[in-house]
């Protein structure tokens, strides 16, 4: 069974960061690209950031971009996204999505999700 | 800055068709743009429905169905279930910048 598990998530103080990790299974990691989207409480899907299957290449939001770093251990089979500078809006529920080969054609399996709270 | 567009709300009796937009700011929407539906229940992770346009994942019911439709991409529900209840994303790809962007979302109501 094709399954994406999210953690690392909780409370953080704005400026602090944090580090969340998916733990892919059930299928050949290293041959998929990957997504980040998040989701704010009761609001929309955001799209956040991807990386290639190799890791050579990633792409971000403009919001994120500079303080938010997306990473992969196909090794390992997991996907990581290094968050600093934490702002207040960062604050949503944290998905990892599996990208459809080719990448550019979209998301296919979603993961739980993991919730990040930036508050004092 | 660019900006997806879904209707925010519609309504459909059970047994009915639905068809939802996607439209982008930047102009029409073609198969270039590669784009993708999911479905979200309360509480639940988004499921993916559609990619590339029309294609179905191979969970998604037949009464799915994507398409290009005036300069837009369109989700088509046809005799709709009261399970369908959700809300329903649009996901275009954005080439020149490498990067995707969600619409806003449409709730659909079954009633």
């Amino acid at each position: 069974e094709v399954q994406l598990v999210e953690s690392g998530g909780g409370l953080v103080q704005p400026g602090g960061s944090l580090r969340l990790s998916c733990a892919a299974s059930g299928f050949t990691f290293r041959t998929y690209s990957m997504h980040w989207v998040r989701q704010a409480a009761g609001k929309g899907l955001v799209w956040v950031s991807h990386i290639n299957s190799d890791g050579s290449s990633t792409s971000y939001v403009d919001s994120v971009k500079g303080r938010f770093t997306i990473s992969r251990d196909n090794a390992k089979n997991t996907l990581y996204l290094q968050m600093n500078s934490l702002r207040v809006e960062d604050t949503a529920v944290y998905y990892c999505a599996r990208g459809v080969n080719p990448y550019y054609y979209g998301m296919d399996v979603w993961g739980q999700g993991t919730t990040v709270t930036v508050s004092s | 800055q660019t900006v997806v567009t879904q209707e925010p709300s519609l309504t459909v009796s059970p047994g009915g068709t639905v068809t939802l937009t996607c439209a982008s700011s930047t102009g029409a929407v073609t198969s270039g743009y590669y784009p993708n539906w999911f479905q979200q229940k309360p509480g639940q992770a988004p499921r993916a429905l559609i990619y590339t346009t029309s294609n179905k994942h191979s969970w998604t019911p037949a009464r799915f169905s994507g398409s290009l439709l005036g300069g837009k991409a369109a989700l088509t529900l046809s005799g709709v279930q009261p399970e369908d209840e959700a809300d329903y994303y649009c996901l275009l790809y954005y080439g020149g910048g490498h990067l995707w962007v969600f619409g806003g979302g449409t709730k659909v109501t079954v009633l």
